[in-house]
């Protein structure tokens, strides 16, 4: 089984703060990854999806892909009260069509 | 667009009765997929369709589960007989062929066996 790992935490940081979410695959050939944001009682929504190495901004939100580290990240710029859920890690697998799920981090922002 | 819409929002059943969960995709999607999320094991890709056929069933549990798609806009999850360690929430998401790889998630059912 190809694994996605992510720190369930919960992370908190303080409002107008940067919050880093991380993840690490284990598939090397791994080519496509996806941050997906889900509320609490909620479906996961896609906020970011990066292809490759270096960093894609989307607003508030960078995402950072390191394929030689197998490693992805989210930084989320100015964390509002509203980015308070659990951020899922998604790698694209091999069929190039299903998804394969880290178990996510809780992110809560204080105000 | 009204999006996936999976139904029944929740279930509760007893254990060894048949439980049946319903999804019908975005129109145009070509590709179904069924995931279940629990807390221990966090969110499983149980079985997904290409143009209604099933493509990989890998993560289905057990021959419990079954999976359909009749046609392109609707599928079933059943399992039977149910057992309390099936009490997970249950998503159907959809995507299309081209463009994006964006999957989109239906609101869930959530399953509770007794």
């Amino acid at each position: 089984q190809k694994e996605v790992e992510q720190n369930s935490g919960p992370l908190s940081v303080p409002e107008g703060a940067i919050a880093s979410l991380n993840c690490t695959y284990s598939d090397r050939v791994s080519q496509s990854f996806f941050w997906y944001r889900q509320y609490s009682g909620k479906s996961p929504e896609l906020i970011m999806s990066i292809y490759s190495n270096g960093d894609k901004e989307d607003g508030r939100f960078t995402a950072q892909l390191n394929k030689a580290s197998q490693y992805v990240s989210l930084l989320i710029r100015d964390s509002q009260p509203s980015d308070s859920a659990t951020y899922l890690c998604a790698v694209l697998t091999d069929s190039g069509y299903a998804l394969n799920f880290g178990k996510g981090t809780s992110l809560l922002v204080t105000p | 667009d009204a999006g996936v819409i999976q139904s029944p929002r929740h279930e509760v059943t007893e254990m060894g009765q048949e439980v049946t969960l319903r999804c019908k995709p975005i129109s145009g999607h070509d590709y179904l997929f069924w995931y279940r999320q629990t807390m221990m094991r966090g969110l499983e890709l149980l079985i997904y369709f290409n143009n209604n056929v099933p493509i990989d069933d890998s993560g289905m549990p057990e021959d419990r589960f079954s999976a359909k798609m009749p046609n392109a806009s609707f599928s079933t999850l059943k399992i039977q007989p149910s057992e309390p360690r099936d009490s997970a929430v249950y998503f159907c998401a959809s995507r299309s062929e081209g463009g994006q790889e964006t999957q989109y998630f239906g609101p869930g059912t959530r399953l509770l066996v007794l």
